[in-house]
């Protein structure tokens, strides 16, 4: 089980320039959060699918922010344009069988953005 | 929507001393609680999980932890920390809307 899988690790990009994180789930798991941390406020939940659906999408931050998830395997974040404060390590997570509420997230490594 | 609140920002402790680590949560229905556990430029990595049943819950690495409802609190103990636990401690909480919300997290360093 190769676990949650995120690329790319580290991104150093301008402001005004699009960022896309991407997110591979393991597979067989049918729900996948994003979420975004920083030391001022923490673990933050932007958005997460069921079924490839999103669901809720309530904690991303700005129209600038939108994610996709066009299959089962794949899903990304893009931020368009991006800005200083979008600096943070944002993390995709992943768990089986949505509606089954007990079950733990899945967590990658992480994509530490820094937007300068 | 539930709410995790994890009353300790940081936590000092010499090694071999015990540790708890203190988690409140509100909610208006059932929850499930989790601990993680991050180290540095990793991801969260499950510690333990209440679901139901014995309030009483163990987890990896030596880590406990007791749910009780009614002081709607999960506190992570261990009786005997080691230098390696040094990293920082997210309580969570999931009910029946499915998303998972975390606390501000606990750093724990053990010193020597």
């Amino acid at each position: 089980d190769a676990g949650v899988i995120q690329s790319p690790r580290h991104e150093v990009t301008e402001m005004g320039q699009e960022v896309t994180l991407r997110c591979k789930p393991i597979s067989g798991h049918n729900s996948l959060f994003w979420y975004r941390q920083t030391m001022m406020r923490g673990l933050e939940l932007l958005i997460y699918f069921n079924n490839n659906v999103p669901i809720d999408d309530s904690g991303m931050p700005e129209d600038r922010f939108s994610a996709k998830m066009p299959n089962a395997s794949f899903s990304t974040l893009k931020i368009q344009p991006s800005e200083p404060r979008d600096s943070a390590v944002y993390f995709c997570a992943s768990s089986p069988l949505p509606g089954t509420n007990n079950s733990p997230l899945h967590f990658g490594n992480g994509t530490r953005l820094t937007v300068t | 929507a539930q709410s995790v609140t994890q009353l300790d920002s940081q936590v000092p402790v010499f090694e071999e001393a015990p540790v708890e680590l203190r988690c409140n949560y509100s909610s208006s229905v059932s929850v499930y609680l989790f601990w993680y556990v991050q180290y540095p430029n990793q991801g969260l990595q499950l510690l333990l999980k209440y679901l139901s049943g014995s309030t009483l819950v163990k987890g990896i690495n030596g880590f406990e932890a007791e749910f009780n409802k009614s002081q709607t609190s999960f506190h992570l103990r261990k009786p005997s920390v080691h230098i390696s636990d040094t990293a920082e401690y997210f309580c969570a909480v999931r009910s029946n809307n499915n998303d998972m919300r975390f606390g501000a997290g606990t750093r724990l360093t053990v010193k020597p």
